[in-house]
């Protein structure tokens, strides 16, 4: 059965300073892979996602994420990150079965921004 | 933009109660998703709606059912609420299935069964 795991629950970062969420994946074929982020008290956002084509992909907010099938990951990154990043952060992956379309999410990591 | 809404952002409610959770979209989606959101286990698919008077039970629909009688609307019905559906329910909807499309989420609905 497809699965996402993201390996940490938690993380705290400085403003400025760069940032990676980790997202591991299980499923057989090529995936259809997604970040979403939520906000305090919000739904969740599409942050970016990855169908096929160029492994590295770009998506709002300056985040960037890396389809690396060998390592069953795609994880996402930021270069210098600001205090309005702090929030939950959501991997997931397109399931298909019985002819219908599901999105299987991981855990959520949350992240923390110290000033 | 797509806008989804959701009836209430809290609600109160005491064990065997009939609850009616309320969602709207307003750009003429085909699909429809009910999920919980509870700590530590992300987002559960509880139902979704492919169309009109149509469903589909999801990874967890025990406790759970549906109704979605306009496009534009789709009702989650927890028939006799019990504690351990004291959660955090969001909606979403997004267009045709067979060529993946983003999912849009509404604000959620914070649910707390006494």
């Amino acid at each position: 059965a497809q699965s996402v795991t993201q390996p940490d629950i938690h993380i705290t970062v400085s403003e400025g300073a760069s940032l990676e969420l980790r997202c591991n994946y299980s499923y057989g074929a090529t995936p259809y892979l997604f970040w979403y982020v939520q906000s305090p008290g919000q739904g969740l956002q599409l942050l970016l996602k990855y169908f096929s084509g160029d492994t590295l992909v770009q998506g709002i907010k300056g985040f960037e994420a890396e389809f690396k099938r060998s390592q069953s990951s795609f994880n996402l990154r930021k270069p210098s990150v600001h205090w309005s990043d702090a929030a939950e952060y959501f991997c997931a992956v397109v399931a298909f079965s019985g002819g219908y379309n599901k999105l299987i999410f991981g855990a959520g990591t949350r992240l923390a921004v110290h000033p | 933009d797509v806008k989804v809404t959701q009836s209430s952002r809290y609600l109160v409610k005491r064990t065997g109660e009939k609850v009616f959770l309320e969602c709207v979209q307003d750009m003429d989606h085909e699909n429809m998703f009910w999920y919980r959101q509870d700590p530590g286990l992300g987002l559960r698919l509880i139902y979704f709606s492919y169309d009109v008077k149509m469903k589909e039970k999801g990874d967890i629909p025990e406790g759970y059912s549906v109704s979605r009688e306009k496009k534009e609307r789709f009702s989650l019905i927890l028939e006799s609420a019990s504690t351990n559906q004291t959660s955090m329910y969001l909606c979403a909807s997004s267009t045709e299935h067979r060529n993946y499309n983003e999912q849009f989420f509404g604000p959620g609905t914070r649910l707390t069964v006494l």
